[in-house]
């Protein structure tokens, strides 16, 4: 199974910071990618797929970048409603597997 | 607006049987693949099974293979999970997800259920 690792496992930013996560893959993925947001109690939701597409009605201050073994994902611009857990996901083949799941916290 | 809504979930022995199951909405249920995903509590998050859109198609993650069963019904616009020999390491919210935005097996997860709470525990 392709292993995926983010880091760091937990953010703490302040309001208006721009921040990065960094997810890896144990082997080339390409482009197979995506990163989605999680909230507390909540379902994921799909923010990114082939690792820089934004999915419809996501803000554009989420970007994505990255092919290969490495892949960020930055929020340019922390607003109070981006604090959450963010996990990447590789969809190259099954399994497909997740990141550890990196949580952004309040500063 | 799309809607995936999961039920099912429940207390269940170990060793025991339940089936979820997640009647879907507002998409063309029988165009595309769909999938199984859990999270333990506290935990991150697990792919268990995909079908394909006419459910020809089936694939498990190793941890359940040979225990769990996927199927669709594509004229009531419902998947379902069919879960035998349950395991305390089973207990997660199991999630039902819309393969997409692309129709192809291998694609990302566009829309998710709410989740459906499966713990196992005598």
């Amino acid at each position: 199974d392709i292993q995926m690792t983010q880091s760091p496992a937990t953010l703490s930013a302040s309001v208006g910071d721009r921040v990065t996560i960094t997810c890896r893959a144990s082997q080339s993925i390409r482009n197979c990618l995506a990163w989605y947001q999680q909230k507390l109690g909540k379902a994921p939701k799909l923010l990114m797929y082939d690792a820089s597409i934004l999915e419809s009605g996501v803000p554009s201050r989420f970007s994505g970048s990255g092919s290969g073994t490495e892949f960020t994902l930055t929020i340019s611009g922390l607003q109070p409603d981006d604090f959450a857990t963010y996990y990447c996901h590789q969809y190259i083949r099954y399994p497909g597997t997740f990141g550890q799941g990196t949580k952004v916290e309040i500063k | 607006e799309v809607q995936l809504l999961e039920s099912g979930g429940g207390l269940v022995q170990p060793g025991g049987s339940l089936r979820l199951s997640c009647v879907v909405s507002e998409f063309t249920f029988s165009s595309y693949a769909m999938s199984w995903v859990r999270q333990a509590p506290g935990k991150g998050l697990e792919w268990v099974s995909s079908v394909s859109d006419s459910g020809d198609r089936v694939d498990y993650a190793d941890s359940v293979k040979g225990r769990f069963t996927v199927s669709r019904d594509n004229s009531k616009n419902t998947l379902y999970l069919q879960m035998n020999s349950l395991r305390a390491e089973d207990t997660a919210v199991y999630y039902c997800a819309k393969i997409g935005p692309r129709k192809q097996w291998l694609s990302p997860f566009d829309y998710w259920g709410q989740g459906t709470l499966v713990t196992v525990s005598s």
